[in-house]
């Protein structure tokens, strides 16, 4: 299947600081991308999708100066977590569709970022 | 809105135990039912995707099943490395997925 990675896999910061997190899919290209948040014991909550080319879409209630997305190509997304404050901490994991391909979406590997 | 309410939120099995984790869904216009593994600190890993009512697939000791209204993961015979959470998730129009907050399922040797 499909491989998408995330880098970094883990990152403590201090509060007021701000992280990137990048998405690549290795394998294949993604017009599209999709940034999710994981709170312990609670599902996947879709923060916003990525459009290579163009602005980013958020859910409700998510802030886009805070978080910020980027997709700079067909293979790479970035998420940067702006003024991090502890209430930030949580799992950050991103997914793919690959471009014109199945309905499958695969997922990168997460990224714990825990905010001092 | 869509809507993915899973059930039971944990499942404690012995080894060899099958059971039935269930996934009910609302959803205007169904494009594809979802189940994916999720182990602590990963990503989720995809088992299977469902379009249509009476579809059914198997993998594994794992066998899913879609109905208008929900789907079922059968888990048969399993063993302690099935012990996963196993998200549930729908789409509807674009490729954005809902998810179920999951089942946590513990099989003891």
């Amino acid at each position: 299947g499909a491989v998408v990675s995330q880098h970094p896999s883990w990152v403590i910061c201090k509060s007021g600081t701000s992280v990137k997190i990048e998405c690549r899919s290795l394998d294949f290209q993604a017009t599209t991308m999709f940034w999710y948040r994981q709170f312990p014991k609670q599902s996947l909550m879709l923060m916003a999708t990525s459009n290579e080319g163009s602005k980013a879409t958020y859910e409700q209630g998510v802030e886009k100066d805070k978080f910020l997305i980027n997709h700079a190509s067909l293979t790479l997304s970035t998420l940067t977590v702006t003024s991090a404050h502890p209430e930030d901490s949580s799992f950050y994991i991103c997914s793919a569709p690959p471009k014109g391909g199945t309905n499958e979406q695969f997922f990168g590997p997460g990224t714990r970022l825990t905010v001092l | 809105e869509d809507q993915v309410t899973q059930s039971p939120e944990a499942l404690r099995l012995q080894e060899g135990e099958s059971s039935s984790l269930n996934c009910s869904y609302t959803v205007s216009g169904l494009r594809g039912l979802f189940w994916y593994r999720q182990d602590p600190g990963k990503g989720p890993e995809f088992l299977f995707t469902l379009y249509s009512a009476g579809e059914e697939k198997e993998k594994e000791r794992l066998k899913a099943t879609l109905t208008k209204k929900e789907s079922f993961l059968h888990i048969t015979a399993p063993k302690p490395e099935d012990s996963a959470t196993y998200l549930c998730a729908v789409r509807a129009n674009d490729y954005k997925l809902s998810f179920g907050a999951g089942t946590t399922v513990t099989v003891r040797a």
